[in-house]
């Protein structure tokens, strides 16, 4: 059964203190890893997509990487701004339903 | 893109009433999803739409629950009977067809059954 496993479940920093987010799979016939990050009360907002293992992608302080099993969302210097929950998610079967895991969520301290 | 709107976004409702959302997904997206989201938790699937046909339905979607797509373009999730557990966010997405396409989500309906 295609599986996302996320960790930490909550993570919380200062300002300015880079960390990583971690997002295990197993799901085969992988076709893609996406990013979202969800603010309380809202949908999830797409941020990144993963294709191969290797692939890296960059926007402002989030950079998300990808190995044959895991993939990393790393945070550099984090703004209070960036605090909010980080799902990683999976398409799963022809349909490209997604197979999320249970988020981290992110506070950042000022 | 304009993007993926839910109406209503709140929805509060008595144990036993029947409910009914509404999903208007992006335009020329041709694939809608519904799926259900609880505190803590990640989205978990609930149904696929490719245009007008209902193509695949999660286990977690019981006889109480249908949606429908008609034309291929907005979607309604309805719950019959609701119950205490059926409070949760429900979110839309849509996505154009194809692999390689990433999926665009709703804010969400928040529904609380009392």
């Amino acid at each position: 059964e295609d599986q996302v496993t996320q960790s930490p479940e909550a993570l919380r920093l200062q300002e300015g203190e880079s960390s990583s987010l971690n997002c295990s799979y197993t799901v085969s016939g992988l076709r893609g890893l996406f990013w979202y990050r969800q603010d309380p009360g809202k949908g999830p907002e797409f941020l990144f997509t993963l294709y191969s293992a290797g692939e890296e992608k960059e926007k402002e302080r989030l950079k998300a990487t990808l190995t044959k099993k895991e993939s990393f969302l790393h945070i550099t210097a984090p703004k209070p701004e960036d605090s909010a929950t980080y799902l990683c998610a999976a398409p799963s079967g022809n349909t490209g339903k997604l197979i999320f895991g249970q988020g981290t969520t992110l506070q950042v301290k000022p | 893109d304009t993007g993926v709107s839910q109406n209503p976004r709140h929805k509060i409702t008595k144990r036993g009433q029947n409910v009914t959302f509404r999903c208007d997904p992006i335009s020329e997206h041709n694939r809608l999803y519904w799926y259900r989201q609880t505190l803590g938790q990640g989205p978990e699937f609930l149904t696929y739409f490719q245009n007008e046909a209902q193509l695949e339905k999660s286990r977690l979607l019981s006889d109480r629950f249908s949606a429908e797509r008609p034309k291929g373009s907005f979607s309604t999730l309805e719950i019959q009977r609701t119950e205490q557990g059926d409070s949760a966010m429900y979110l839309c997405a849509s996505s154009r067809g194809g692999d390689r396409q990433k999926a665009f989500f709703g804010q969400g309906t928040r529904l609380t059954v009392v």
